[in-house]
């Protein structure tokens, strides 16, 4: 089966950095999306992952290691309009794109 | 491009009515899938179709059913609903085999059931 952990909530202060945790448990792992989604409205894609180290893009960042079932995204100089919740997610290796989303979570901006 | 794009929106229905979900891309993307999102449950996928004519069962099929007659529309349909179906459903596309191949979402659509 697969399992998927995130905080549920975070709080963070304008301007600073936050780090959001997920940590998985898998069979046939291949790769790993962030999406972000604000209250009331789709998920949107921010980052993907496939193999072990940092990804890079503005001031997203996420993080792969692939042997400890271990992702991070690393949100810098944090806006209110960051306030969202950080949804991760594990693709599967099978016949098609099979994606199980963690139950995200909610971080707050706060000035 | 207009992306994934739902219909309706909103909607409110009484137990043991019926209705039809519709989701549209543009995007000629091969796969499609439905999900239902619940508070504290994540995104939990209910059907998905691999090609025009192709339908398969997702993770919660129960009191679904699902059409995808053309590549572009993918149909979710509620026979007889019940409270337990109130939810916002989702539904996304992908390319496969291109790379990154992200769900691209529409709007969603928020249900309840009385």
């Amino acid at each position: 089966g697969q399992n998927i952990d995130q905080p549920t909530e975070m709080t963070a202060t304008e301007g600073a950095i936050v780090q959001i945790n997920c940590t998985y448990q898998t069979s046939g792992f291949n790769g790993l999306f962030w999406y972000q989604q604000h209250a009331g409205e789709a998920p949107t894609f921010l980052s993907y992952n496939v193999l072990d180290g940092l990804e890079e893009k503005g001031r997203f960042s996420s993080f792969l290691s692939r042997s400890k079932g271990y992702s991070y995204l690393l949100l810098k100089e944090l806006q209110m309009k960051d306030s969202a919740s950080y949804l991760c997610a594990v693709i599967h290796i099978g016949g098609y794109q099979k994606v199980t989303f963690g139950t995200g979570t909610k971080l707050q901006v706060i000035p | 491009n207009a992306g994934v794009t739902q219909t309706p929106k909103f909607r409110v229905l009484k137990t043991g009515q019926s209705m039809t979900l519709l989701c549209a891309q543009d995007m000629n993307h091969e796969y499609m899938y439905w999900y239902r999102q619940d508070p504290g449950m994540g995104l939990r996928l209910i059907h998905y179709s691999v090609g025009e004519g192709t339908t398969a069962k997702g993770e919660v099929p129960d009191g679904y059913n699902v059409s995808r007659l053309k590549k572009q529309n993918f149909l979710l349909g509620l026979e007889s609903a019940a409270p337990s179906q109130t939810s916002v459903y989702f539904c996304a596309s992908s390319h496969w085999g291109q790379g990154v191949d992200e769900q691209f979402f529409g709007p969603g659509t928020r249900l309840t059931v009385l």
